[in-house]
């Protein structure tokens, strides 16, 4: 069974710095494309980035709205997805999914950024 | 970046009424591998994103049968043969042919 669990959001102060977590279980990490999607409060979903599969050399895209500002990346050995995201802005405001191929989904983790 | 529209954006039905949901995008879906990544999600209140459908009308596991997907290359739909109470949500498709992916604006399902 696919498992997505993400991990690390909470409150930071505008310019702050946060970096989420999503550990995957059930599936062969390195073969599939993992995302990070955002939804505001009362909005639509988001997507943010995604790191392609190994054979893809584990490409990176970024939505124009995060680039510059957040990095993903994975660490093979243990499963993990994660999120480095800096700079933040009051609209970064969120609940951050973890999503395996858009297709499986976390349950997400919620970031609020506020003075 | 193709955009995704979806219509209506909100849809009262009765239950065990039919609906139905549309989405176009702004340019062709079909990738170069000749596939045609168009999902569909569906959010229940308070819950993550479940997908119902990938590559237009491929049922993903757990996925009911009275829901269907089709469509090709910029109009879409998803359909329900008969409403339930447990549709109540948000629906949304989404593409991934190119990145950006990108997701309509979400159509609200409640029962009248």
């Amino acid at each position: 069974e696919v498992q997505l669990v993400e991990s690390g959001g909470g409150l930071v102060r505008p310019g702050g710095s946060l970096r989420l977590s999503c550990a995957a279980s059930g599936f062969t990490f390195s073969d599939h494309y993992m995302d990070w999607v955002r939804q505001a409060p009362g909005k639509g979903l988001e997507w943010l980035a995604r790191s392609r599969t190994k054979v893809d050399s584990y490409i990176t895209e970024y939505a124009a709205s995060v680039k510059g500002r957040f990095t993903i990346s994975r660490d093979e050995s243990s499963n993990s997805l994660y999120l480095q995201m800096n700079s933040l802005k009051t609209e970064d405001t969120a609940v951050y999914y973890c999503t395996r191929d858009v297709q499986d989904w976390g349950q997400g983790t919620p970031v609020t950024v506020s003075s | 970046d193709i955009v995704m529209t979806q219509t209506p954006l909100s849809l009262p039905v009765t239950l065990g009424q039919p609906a139905s949901i549309s989405c176009r995008s702004s340019q062709s879906l079909v990738h170069n591998d000749g596939n045609t990544y168009l999902n569909w999600l569906q959010q229940r209140p308070g819950q993550p994103p479940r997908l119902l459908f990938y590559e237009i009308s491929k049922r993903f596991s757990g996925v009911p049968d009275r829901f269907s997907g089709r469509g090709a290359g910029t109009d879409f739909t998803l359909k329900i043969s008969r409403v339930e109470a447990e549709d109540v949500g948000v629906y949304y498709c989404m593409h991934a042919t190119q990145s950006p992916i990108t997701f309509g604006q979400g159509t609200r399902l409640e029962i009248k």
